[in-house]
């Protein structure tokens, strides 16, 4: 199976600084790594995804990098804002199929 | 657009009943996962179904038990309720994986689930 790590498990930033998430993970044939937002009692939404043939991918303020060699990917965040705040996992996408999620990372975006 | 529905939203059970949620997925979804999620924790996959198959297994408890049904939509079955189980149950929907695109998970609005 895929064992899916994420790190920080809290992150506090100030308003307008950036913000890295990192996840790990350990099979090589994992092939999509989404990341999602999920704010308080809500469902976790999609805000970036990549293939394993892509290397970054860039949306507004919102970026990701993979490495395959490493098996790690990361979301950036620049310019951070207050409602930025929320709790952001990274999941990964097994054997076509299986879905995994990281732990989450507490984001606090202090004004 | 059409999204995953759940049902119902909230449910209050008492220890040693049984509940049962519904996941309808997004139309020509054919894969249905469903997690578990504690207070302050991640999502925790339980249990997936691909063309009303069983297709994968998490820490899915075994007094809980789940199916897929001809029209898709899936339910999951919790009997023996514990306290421990009050937590929001998720269902996410993806299309056919075969199809060639591997595309993101889309979440239902969750089932709060309190055990008292």
């Amino acid at each position: 199976g895929e064992n899916v790590e994420q790190h920080p498990s809290t992150l506090s930033v100030q308003e307008g600084d950036s913000a890295v998430i990192k996840c790990t993970y350990s099979d090589s044939a994992s092939n999509y790594f989404p990341w999602y937002k999920q704010e308080l009692g809500k469902r976790p939404q999609l805000i970036i995804d990549i293939r394993s043939n892509v290397g970054e991918k860039k949306d507004q303020r919102i970026a990701v990098t993979l490495n395959k060699t490493a098996k790690h990917f990361s979301l950036h965040i620049t310019e951070t804002q207050p409602e930025d705040s929320a709790v952001y996992f990274c999941a990964v996408l097994y054997n076509f199929n299986k879905f995994y999620f990281g732990s989450g990372t507490k984001l606090n975006v202090k004004p | 657009a059409a999204g995953v529905i759940q049902s119902p939203r909230h449910l209050i059970k008492e220890k040693r009943e049984t509940a049962t949620l519904k996941c309808y997925p997004i139309p020509r979804h054919d894969t249905v996962y469903w997690y578990q999620q504690g207070p302050g924790q991640d999502p925790q996959f339980l249990i997936s179904f691909y063309e009303k198959m069983q297709s994968d297994k998490g820490s899915i408890p075994d007094r809980f038990s789940a199916q897929q049904f001809s029209d898709y939509h899936s339910e999951l079955n919790m009997s023996s309720l514990e306290l421990g189980d009050s937590a929001l149950y998720f269902c996410a929907s993806r299309p056919n994986p075969g199809q060639g695109a591997d595309t993101e998970a889309f979440f239902g609005q969750g089932t709060r689930l309190t055990v008292v």
